[in-house]
């Protein structure tokens, strides 16, 4: 089966810790996104990856880093940096290859993080 | 600033009836408008994509209408079902570098 699949779906974290949130896809997508989702808001972008070994912030990327060494893989670790870290996040990835795809984004299950 | 707002938090209906979502933009010019579908706990899904030059788009029961003028998108489902209970996040794209902002979703419950 393709898809994208996200590890652990539950992850407990002490205070100044960090954290890596995997994401693996077998999509063969280029593109690769992570949204951070807190109740009652929507989706916000912390980092995307148009190709492999480039990645850019998007508007929530303080206190987090990715990385891109493999087309399948974009890691997401949270620092202790990170002020307010419990949230619900989510990976995606799209074709950007594929004409007329423009932005279909297909979403892993999500790993829900908790401070404790 | 870009603002997107999906009018209702939430949104009841009586089964058989038609569900009508509705998401505002302010400020975007956007190329396309997306519609996702998220069940709790879990990751969205996508359902329909429309472009600014496309007035209505269908799929089986669903339909989005997407009025550049007015600077909003309509989501119908006909013939709803308690199946159909989920939030919906409408997302626009609006500019480069491929990314997609999202409303914060409106959660619908049919009740049988």
């Amino acid at each position: 089966d393709g898809g994208i699949t996200q590890s652990p779906k539950y992850l407990f974290r002490k205070e100044g810790q960090n954290v890596t949130l995997s994401c693996e896809q077998n999509l063969n997508h280029d593109a690769m996104y992570w949204y951070r989702q807190d109740p009652g808001q929507g989706l916000r972008l912390i980092y995307y990856s148009q190709i492999v070994n480039d990645f850019q912030k998007g508007d929530i990327a303080e206190g987090y880093s990715v990385s891109r060494e493999k087309k399948e893989s974009f890691p997401l670790t949270v620092t202790s940096a990170q002020k307010n870290p419990t949230a619900f996040y989510l990976c995606a990835s799209r074709d950007s290859k594929r004409p007329g795809s423009y932005n279909e984004q297909f979403f892993g299950p999500g790993t829900r993080l908790t401070v404790l | 600033s870009q603002k997107i707002e999906q009018n209702s938090e939430a949104l009841n209906i009586q089964e058989g009836k038609t569900a009508t979502l509705t998401c505002n933009y302010t400020n975007y010019s956007p190329a396309y408008l997306q519609w996702y579908r998220q069940d709790p706990g879990r990751g969205p899904v996508f359902l329909l994509l429309i472009r600014e030059n496309e007035k209505e788009k269908r799929k089986e029961r669903l339909k989005v209408t997407f009025d550049t003028t007015l600077k909003q998108s309509l989501f119908h489902i006909t013939a709803s079902q308690p199946a159909d209970s989920a939030t919906y996040l409408c997302a626009l794209y609006g500019g480069s570098n491929y990314k997609l902002t999202f409303g914060k979703g409106t959660l619908l419950t049919v009740n049988p």
